[in-house]
């Protein structure tokens, strides 16, 4: 079964400091990996999209990792700011289409002045 | 830079009743989206549309549901019969593609309540 795993589900976090998030996935075969900042009661906005061959993805502060033969994926946010508190999702792609796109539930950060 | 919109931000609906949600993609994009997230949960796929019809749908997407591009500029969700279970965030989303790594903008969402 395709699923899509995230953790910590929550975590506080002092402004300054760095996080990492991770995801693990059982999605196959797979085609790309993608990470989203989801601000409350707003859309998504995509980070990173990383495929098969991509293992290090940086967008500013934020980097993405992947270890497709794990099927584990992390984002690290470095400095954090008060601006960073939201949503993480985690998205993976089965195959092309948008209906094999599968939804973590995402990890909610909290950065703490 | 564009952005995809959707109006309203907030539906406050009666069971069995019909409503529109309205979408307004990125101009140059081909293919449109629509998801739903229900509070708390993730964020499941109802419907893609490519050419002026679906390409792909999912089991949540059923004959309560319809998508239209009435003109060249909004594309928009229907619910016939509203139910309780309906009540959720509905994000659009819009494309240029949808091969390989293709990048997806999400719209602000449309809160709807049904009471």
């Amino acid at each position: 079964k395709n699923q899509v795993e995230q953790s910590p589900q929550s975590l506080i976090i002092l402004e300054g400091k760095n996080c990492t998030l991770q995801c693990n996935y059982t999605v196959s075969p797979f085609s790309n990996l993608r990470w989203y900042k989801q601000d409350t009661g707003r859309g998504p906005v995509s980070l990173t999209i990383m495929t098969f061959s991509e293992n290090t993805k940086s967008n500013g502060r934020y980097t993405a990792t992947l270890d497709a033969d794990t099927k584990q994926s992390s984002l690290h946010i470095t400095a954090s700011q008060l601006s960073d508190s939201a949503s993480y999702i985690c998205v993976v792609s089965e195959q092309t289409g948008a209906n094999n796109l599968f939804f973590g539930t995402g990890t909610r950060l909290t950065v703490i002045p | 830079e564009p952005e995809v919109t959707q109006t309203p931000s907030h539906q406050v609906t009666q069971m069995g009743q019909e409503v529109i949600l309205r979408c307004v993609p990125i101009s140059n994009h081909l293919y449109f989206y629509w998801y739903r997230q229900i509070l708390g949960q993730k964020v499941e796929f109802l419907v893609s549309f490519y050419n002026n019809e679906i390409s792909e749908k999912s089991e949540i997407f059923d004959d309560q549901f319809s998508v239209e591009r009435p003109d060249g500029s909004n594309f928009t969700l229907k619910i016939r019969s509203t139910k309780l279970e309906d009540s959720a965030m509905y994000f659009c989303a819009s494309s240029r593609s949808d091969i390989g790594p293709y990048e997806q903008y999400f719209g602000p969402g449309t809160r709807l309540t049904v009471t």
